[in-house]
């Protein structure tokens, strides 16, 4: 079956500094990509996503290429906000972005002052 | 917005009593999930479903059962609660040709 690998569980920043968050996945077809975050005690919120190879899809500062090569799609920041401080999961979907969406164990990111 | 709201928002339960949480859309949706956070694991799906009167089962569905009376609520049921199945529940609706799931605020469920 299908399957979303982030290799970080826990990842503290000082703020102002660069985040790269790892995701890899691994499935038959040709996937859709998507971010989620989800700040404490809250709901998971969409971040982005992409279904387009070699593309880069930027929100909120926050960015991230699906490489369909390597199976990645990476999620990076220039500079991290203490606002930054959240859940982030990574999860994967049909072409369509339909039916049943697999996510990744996701990795906390603690950022100090 | 898409709207969607679960109930109970938390909930404590003895072992072996039924549990059902519920959750209502108002986004129009024809796709609901059920997920299971633990810490460590991630969103786990649990069931989902396509379209009244129709669930499927996702990657655990042991334990649980799931239920669609119309296209706004989706049910989860526990009939036999265990200790193992304290966690927090999140409910999300996905509209067709869409690819964003909207989720609902959790509920916390405590099983004792």
């Amino acid at each position: 079956g299908d399957s979303v690998t982030q290799t970080e569980g826990l990842v503290t920043l000082t703020k102002g500094l660069p985040v790269m968050l790892n995701c890899t996945y691994q499935t038959t077809y040709s996937p859709f990509l998507f971010w989620y975050v989800q700040h404490l005690n809250e709901a998971p919120k969409l971040l982005l996503k992409s279904s387009t190879d070699n593309k880069r899809t930027e929100h909120q500062g926050f960015y991230a290429t699906l490489h369909k090569s390597s199976s990645s799609f990476h999620l990076q920041k220039s500079s991290v906000q203490l606002s930054d401080s959240a859940l982030y999961f990574c999860a994967l979907s049909d072409p369509y972005g339909n039916e049943k969406i697999t996510f990744g164990a996701g990795t906390k990111l603690t950022i100090k002052p | 917005e898409a709207a969607v709201t679960q109930s109970p928002r938390s909930k404590v339960a003895v072992t072996g009593g039924k549990v059902t949480l519920s959750c209502h859309q108002t986004n129009n949706h024809d796709y609901m999930y059920w997920y299971r956070q633990d810490t460590g694991h991630g969103l786990r799906l649990i069931h989902y479903s396509y379209v009244a009167d129709s669930t499927e089962k996702g990657d655990i569905p042991d334990g649980y059962k799931a239920s669609r009376p119309s296209q706004e609520n989706f049910s989860l049921i526990l009939e036999l609660a265990s200790l193992s199945q304290t966690a927090v529940y999140f409910c999300a609706s996905q509209g067709q040709s869409q690819n964003t799931l909207y989720f609902g605020a959790g509920t916390r469920l405590s099983v004792l």
